[in-house]
């Protein structure tokens, strides 16, 4: 089973800065077989990115996703009260999906 | 417009029973592959369970393999988890997902199962 860790476990900051969130791969995830999604409490889970960098519809260009063989990115520039969330990556290459433990955004 | 509704969740004892539900609608259910993620209070999100759009093709976490059952019912547009000999570890908001080639685009919006004596 693949295992992602995200980093770090949370990350406060100031409306307008940039993000950059940690999903790091215990192997290497083929096919670019990695999502985003955020979490706001109470909520269901928003797909945000596939693919490693492919936006979901709806999704603003302020948010993009990179990385590839273990090591990705999520990077959130330009932050808004709106990004208060917890976010998830996700393989999906592997016989059974596997998510990280999360990242917690908080928004000064 | 698209939708997932979960139904069937509630409180249970150890060792009990439970099915739930999920009502699909808005898009072509039968080709959509589609999973079971849970959510226990406070944690991360786990996979649980995933089925084939024609139900051929199933799997389970290693947590739940051999106590819960998923399936659907394609003329319904309905997907179902069997929960059986359930644990207080099983407590969770388990969210029903349709799949587009193994992340997931559409969530429901969860129900809780609470396993307590």
């Amino acid at each position: 089973e693949i295992v992602l860790t995200q980093s770090p476990g949370t990350l406060s900051l100031s409306p307008g800065e940039r993000a950059t969130l940690s999903c790091r791969a215990s192997q290497t995830i083929i096919s670019s077989y990695l999502a985003w999604y955020q979490q706001k409490p109470g909520q269901a889970p928003r797909l945000l990115i596939y693919g490693v960098s492919s936006r979901a519809t709806g999704i603003p260009d302020r948010i993009s996703g990179s990385g590839s063989g273990t090591d990705f990115t999520l990077t959130i520039s330009r932050l808004e009260p709106e990004d208060s969330a917890v976010y998830y990556c996700q393989q999906y290459g592997g016989s059974s999906q596997t998510f990280g433990q999360g990242t917690k955004v908080e928004i000064k | 417009e698209v939708h997932l509704v979960e139904s069937g969740g509630g409180l249970v004892q150890p060792g009990g029973s439970l099915r739930l539900s999920c009502a699909a609608s808005g898009f072509t259910f039968s080709t959509s592959w589609m999973h079971w993620v849970r959510q226990a209070p406070g944690k991360g999100l786990v996979w649980v369970s995933r089925i084939s759009s024609d139900e051929s093709t199933t799997g389970h976490a290693d947590s739940v393999r051999g106590r819960f059952t998923i399936s659907r019912d394609n003329a319904k547009h309905t997907l179902y988890l069997q929960l059986s000999s359930l644990r207080d570890e099983d407590t969770a908001v388990y969210y029903c997902a349709r799949s587009a080639g193994g992340y997931f685009d559409l969530w429901g919006r969860g129900t809780l199962v609470t396993v307590s004596s």
